[in-house]
């Protein structure tokens, strides 16, 4: 069936610095791919999402290109921020269209 | 416009007893999905409802019920707490008819329950 695996978290990293953290996807067909973020004490919030492969999905300055040929859909910002500390979740959409989650990366930005 | 509202936010219950979540849906949305998320897990789905039925249904006992109302709210039922059950429970709600666009989906912040 389909799967999706993030890489282990805490992923912990000074102010402005890089970040990407992996996502890789085992499925029939192509499936739509998706970024969800989970700040402390809320509930999930769709960041970005991509229906096609080679499409990049962008939003508050994060980045995530569905990349079919290493079934792959990374995430990416060039410069994080104290407020990016949240728990970072990447899923696909299934045949039946639900979700199916990766198991979570933590994200610690420190000033 | 309210989002998706659960209650109750936070709940601790006796293993064997029975316990009961609520969630109302985002205005304008027809169908509610359930989600169990474990510490340190992602969500795993539950089961939708659309309708007033069970649509579709994950890998979940038949301890694990649910309802959907007229109004489009809906409740989620679990009986024979285990502690294996404490988790956080979360419900989505969107539009049957653009579900397969991911981005009509929406979470609530969930209803912790735990089981001593």
């Amino acid at each position: 069936g389909n799967s999706v695996t993030q890489m282990e978290g805490p992923v912990t990293l000074s102010e402005e610095a890089f970040l990407t953290i992996n996502c890789t996807y085992t499925a029939t067909g192509y499936p739509s791919l998706f970024w969800y973020v989970q700040y402390p004490g809320e509930g999930l919030q769709l960041l970005l999402k991509a229906t096609k492969a080679d499409d990049k999905g962008s939003n508050k300055g994060f980045e995530a290109t569905y990349r079919k040929e290493t079934t792959s859909f990374h995430l990416e910002k060039g410069s994080v921020q104290v407020s990016d500390s949240a728990v970072y979740f990447c899923a696909g959409m299934d045949s039946n269209y639900q979700l199916i989650w990766g198991a979570g990366t933590k994200l610690i930005i420190k000033p | 416009d309210a989002g998706v509202t659960q209650s109750p936010t936070h709940l601790i219950k006796t293993r064997g007893q029975q316990v009961t979540l609520r969630c109302s849906p985002k205005s304008g949305h027809d169908t509610v999905s359930w989600y169990q998320q474990a510490l340190g897990q992602g969500p795993q789905f539950i089961f939708q409802y659309y309708e007033e039925e069970e649509r579709q249904r994950g890998n979940f006992p038949d301890r694990f019920s649910g309802h959907q109302f007229p109004n489009y709210s809906s409740e989620l039922n679990v009986n024979a707490l285990l502690l294996g059950d404490s988790a956080l429970y979360l419900c989505a709600s969107s539009s049957y008819r653009t579900a397969y666009s991911g981005n009509t989906i929406y979470f609530g912040e969930g209803s912790w329950l735990t089981v001593v």
